[in-house]
């Protein structure tokens, strides 16, 4: 089955980049959405079909995608951006659905 | 604007049996495949499966097929996630979701519900 691997966490300092990735055999030739899960709350779509921001998502927001590795780039990191993200994709091959395995950011 | 509502928390002791339930409004319910998400406690999310509110085509997720049963009753636009023999192991956060459009199986699950709370215990 098709795995996407995730660093388990990412710390960084207010203000700063951060940079989550997300691997996957020939993610690239796939279609990557990014999701954002505060404490107690739904997860929320952050980028979707690779590069897109949903209306009300700041720009700070961005994602990409090539080889084996999609990136979602937080820029100009706040507070309020302290979440887990989640990378998803869906296996053509299987015609399954499958999420990373997590990525708690921790702004310093 | 669209709003998938789920049914509250349960407790259940094991062996016994739950469905949750997730109605969409909004928007053409027949239309938008709905999907169901696991979260165990602490842990990250486990796709379980979707369905086709239209025909009721359904896909599941290996891990999960024959533990559970997707549904759906388009006539009150409301989905079902069916589990049996419950397990201390299924104690978990259940989220239903919505496809963001068509029949395209790639794009991303655009709307969540709230969340259904499950505690399995004895």
């Amino acid at each position: 089955s098709y795995v996407l691997t995730q660093p388990p966490s990412v710390s960084v300092p207010p203000g700063q980049t951060a940079r989550i990735t997300c691997g996957g055999n020939n993610i690239g030739g796939k279609t990557v959405h990014w999701y954002q899960q505060k404490p107690g709350q739904a997860p929320v779509v952050v980028v979707y079909d690779d590069t897109a921001r949903p209306s009300g998502i700041p720009e700070r927001f961005s994602g990409s995608n090539s080889g084996n590795t999609a990136t979602l780039t937080i820029s100009r990191v706040e507070a309020g951006d302290e979440a887990d993200y989640y990378c998803q994709v869906w296996d053509g091959s299987s015609d399954l659905y499958v999420f990373g395995t997590g990525t708690k950011v921790t702004v310093l | 604007e669209v709003q998938l509502v789920q049914s509250g928390a349960q407790v259940k002791k094991p062996g016994e049996s739950l469905r949750i339930s997730c109605k969409g409004s909004g928007y053409t319910f027949s239309i938008y495949w709905i999907g169901w998400v696991r979260q165990m406690p602490g842990k990250g999310l486990e796709w379980m499966g979707i369905i086709s509110p239209s025909d009721s085509e359904t896909r599941y997720n290996p891990s999960f097929q024959g533990q559970v049963t997707i549904s759906v009753d388009k006539s009150i636009n409301t989905a079902y996630l069916q589990l049996t023999s419950l397990k201390a192991s299924d104690t978990a956060m259940y989220y239903c979701v919505r496809r963001a459009y068509g029949d395209n199986p790639a794009v991303t699950f655009q709307y969540w519900g709230q969340g259904t709370p499950l505690i399995v215990s004895s």
